[in-house]
């Protein structure tokens, strides 16, 4: 049972947009901890997609956006190409235990 | 470049004992936080421990208090984890990781090392 809830799946068609959610609670997202996203291809270490709710790091493209409200957050995906398919998780920092992950989502491109 | 390469990980029995080395280059190693963070077969990511940048300061994940010991190297650009009392769930990848400042999550990743906990 992972501290941060995301779906377990989502799938979308090649250009759709496809949104992934995260949800916490009031030691950690709600906190006002900032939300991170990790994109982790089949067999590689997990790249940081999202930092801090909605920046993003040189290189990633503008089509991956985040966003937070409350204690709940989401990282949105526009244009959706068959190399996104990957699993995506959440991550933030929770008062009591350090840091925290989502269980993961895996998206899959219809 | 910022290069991290875990080495150290393989098969061993419940109750039995590894250390887990990363060795860091191309970035200044004594300014970072550094984490261990691992990931079960066909599981998600588990935050395992981190280390302030001279080692004054550790935190653990609950499950491997009193069992895993975290330390660094500075002066060999190297982060280790020592693991004991080892059970069959620690079996996971384990990756090193870098703290990026302020929290926001960790922006480098080694490519892991495979610790098998199994009769």
């Amino acid at each position: 049972q992972s501290v941060l809830t995301q779906p377990p799946s989502v799938s979308g068609a090649p250009g759709q947009r496809v949104t992934i959610s995260c949800t916490g609670s009031s030691s950690n997202i709600g906190a006002g901890y900032g939300v991170h996203w990790y994109q982790q291809l089949p067999g590689t270490a997990p790249k940081l997609l999202i930092y801090d709710d909605s920046n993003r790091p040189s290189g990633v493209p503008d089509r991956f956006s985040g966003s937070k409200s409350g204690s709940s957050a989401s990282l949105a995906i526009t244009g959706l190409q068959a190399e996104d398919e990957a699993d995506y998780y959440c991550q933030s920092y929770d008062r009591s235990l350090s840091w925290v992950f989502g269980g993961g989502t895996k998206l899959t491109v219809l | 470049e910022v290069q991290l390469v875990e080495s150290g990980g393989g098969l061993v029995q419940p109750g039995g004992s590894l250390r887990l080395s990363c060795a860091a280059s191309g970035f200044t190693f004594s300014s970072y936080w550094m984490s261990w963070i691992r990931q079960a077969p066909g599981k998600g990511l588990e935050w395992v421990a981190n280390i302030k940048q001279d080692g004054s300061d550790k935190n653990f994940l609950d499950s491997v208090k009193g069992r895993f010991t975290i330390s660094r190297d500075n002066a060999k650009n190297s982060l280790y984890l020592q693991m004991n009392s080892l059970r069959v769930e620690d079996t996971a990848v384990y990756y090193c990781a870098r703290d990026t400042p302020n929290k926001k999550g960790h922006g480098y990743w080694g490519q892991g090392t495979l610790v098998t906990v199994s009769t």
